[in-house]
């Protein structure tokens, strides 16, 4: 069955600091791999995605991940830590749904709850 | 960019009480619909999938009497809850997946709804 985890529940930064979020998933076939980000009060926002090819994705706001299909890892990653990325990080893998035509329905990791410290 | 709406935000109703849950995409169609939930501190759990015009399909474990989801239109879905009770108290997600997009084209999450059952 697939699955994601995230290992991480919550994790703490200074502003300016670096940042690895840390994502591992249990998929048969070739995942599509996502992460999303949610604020208080806001839908989930996409920040990138694998589907194929470059194993390092860039995403929005500065963040990216590399797939790492021999650790079954999404990390997702930022140089520097902005106050602003204080919210709640969802890794996700796309799972084959027949119903909606073969597209994907979301299998969720349990989030990070990332707090950035001034 | 894609814009959904959900309403209301928050809701409190009594127990055994019905509460109906607005899922509108305002700049695109959707010809699928996923609904999801997400308990406190936890990962979003996908409840059941429609297509426009047809039934629900249910994930295990979900009732489909209680959480009654209409798809009338392309950009209306609806998520009832019937005879609600406090263990039905989340947050609510609905995540529209557009008409034109591929097998691998972006979901969209509404704001979600915060129901509490008193």
């Amino acid at each position: 069955a697939q699955s994601v985890t995230q290992p991480d529940i919550h994790i703490t930064v200074s502003e300016g600091a670096s940042l690895e979020l840390r994502c591992n998933y249990s998929y048969g076939a070739t995942p599509y791999l996502f992460w999303y980000v949610q604020s208080p009060g806001q839908g989930l926002q996409l920040l990138l995605k694998y589907f194929s090819g470059d194993t390092l994705v860039q995403g929005i706001k500065g963040f990216e991940a590399e797939f790492k299909r021999s650790q079954s890892s999404f990390n997702l990653r930022k140089p520097s830590v902005h106050w602003s990325d204080a919210a709640e990080y969802f890794c996700a893998v796309g799972a084959t749904s027949s119903f909606s035509g073969g597209y994907n329905k979301l299998i969720f990791g349990a989030g990070t709850r990332l707090a950035v410290h001034p | 960019g894609a814009v959904v709406s959900q309403h209301p935000s928050r809701v409190i109703c009594k127990s055994g009480t019905s509460v109906k849950i607005e899922c509108r995409s305002l700049d695109f169609q959707a010809t699928t619909m996923f609904w999801y939930r997400q308990f406190p501190k936890k990962s979003l759990m996908l409840m059941a999938t429609s297509n426009e015009g047809s039934k629900a399909t249910y994930e295990q474990g979900v009732e489909k009497d209680k959480f009654l989801i209409n798809h009338a239109s392309l950009t209306l879905s609806t998520l009832t809850v019937t005879s609600a009770h406090p263990e039905d108290s989340s947050f609510y997600i609905c995540s529209p997946l557009p008409s034109s997009g591929g097998r691998v084209n972006e979901q969209f999450f509404g704001p979600g709804t915060r129901l509490t059952v008193l």
